[in-house]
């Protein structure tokens, strides 16, 4: 069956300092999503990739997409305290049930 | 604008007890999905209805029930509580590709 890993489970950054986490199927995706959810909150979309080597940007969020769209990755830019959350990569639509990757705990210090 | 509103914000229950979620969706949006979330864990989706008839199924507990009514509002029911089931059960809607997610009900089970 389909395996979706998400890694790192939990990132530790300075302020400024850069961030990754990815999303790696052994299996073809038809899209992934992105979500974040801050300690305490609930899931908030921040963008759906579709397209092979597709390149999303979000002021200091980039976005990407595989070739073969089977890896995905959310890069943050000079990090800040307001980016503190989990960031879940997610496969399926709106228009079907999503299942979400184990996530990746941000915590930033000042 | 209008969000996804879910009713009550925090439950506690005793074991055995049953309890009732409500989920009332994003004007004209006709998807309603249910997921649950464990401390650390990831949104797991449980059931989803579309236009008033259940649309998929996850890894719902036979205790557990739900529907969609006239309004679009939906609710979840849970019987027979377990410790097991203390979570955190987002509701998510959708009219396109992204889900809506609502504040979310804690359940604590006693």
């Amino acid at each position: 069956g389909q395996q979706v890993m998400q890694i790192p489970q939990y990132q530790h950054v300075q302020e400024g300092e850069d961030f990754t986490t990815y999303c790696n199927s052994s299996t073809t995706l038809s899209n992934i999503q992105w979500y974040k959810q801050r300690p305490g909150g609930h899931p908030v979309f921040l963008i759906q990739l579709v397209k092979s080597g597709e390149v999303k940007k979000q002021k200091r969020l980039t976005f990407q997409f595989g070739e073969a769209k089977k890896n995905s990755s959310l890069h943050i830019t000079a990090t800040q305290t307001t980016d503190v959350g989990t960031y879940f990569c997610a496969w399926g639509s709106g228009y079907s049930t999503l299942t979400f990757g184990k996530g990746t705990m941000l915590l930033v210090s000042p | 604008a209008a969000g996804v509103i879910q009713s009550p914000r925090h439950l506690i229950k005793e074991k055995r007890e049953t309890a009732t979620l409500k989920c009332y969706p994003i004007p004209r949006h006709d998807t309603v999905y249910w997921y649950q979330q464990g401390p650390g864990q990831d949104p797991q989706f449980l059931i989803s209805f579309y236009e008033k008839m259940q649309s998929d199924k996850g890894s719902i507990p036979d205790r557990f029930s739900a529907q969609q009514f006239s309004d679009y509002h939906s609710e979840l029911n849970m019987s027979s509580l377990e410790l097991g089931d203390s979570a955190l059960y987002f509701c998510g809607t959708s009219g396109s590709y992204e889900q809506f997610f609502g504040p979310g009900t804690r359940l604590t089970v006693l």
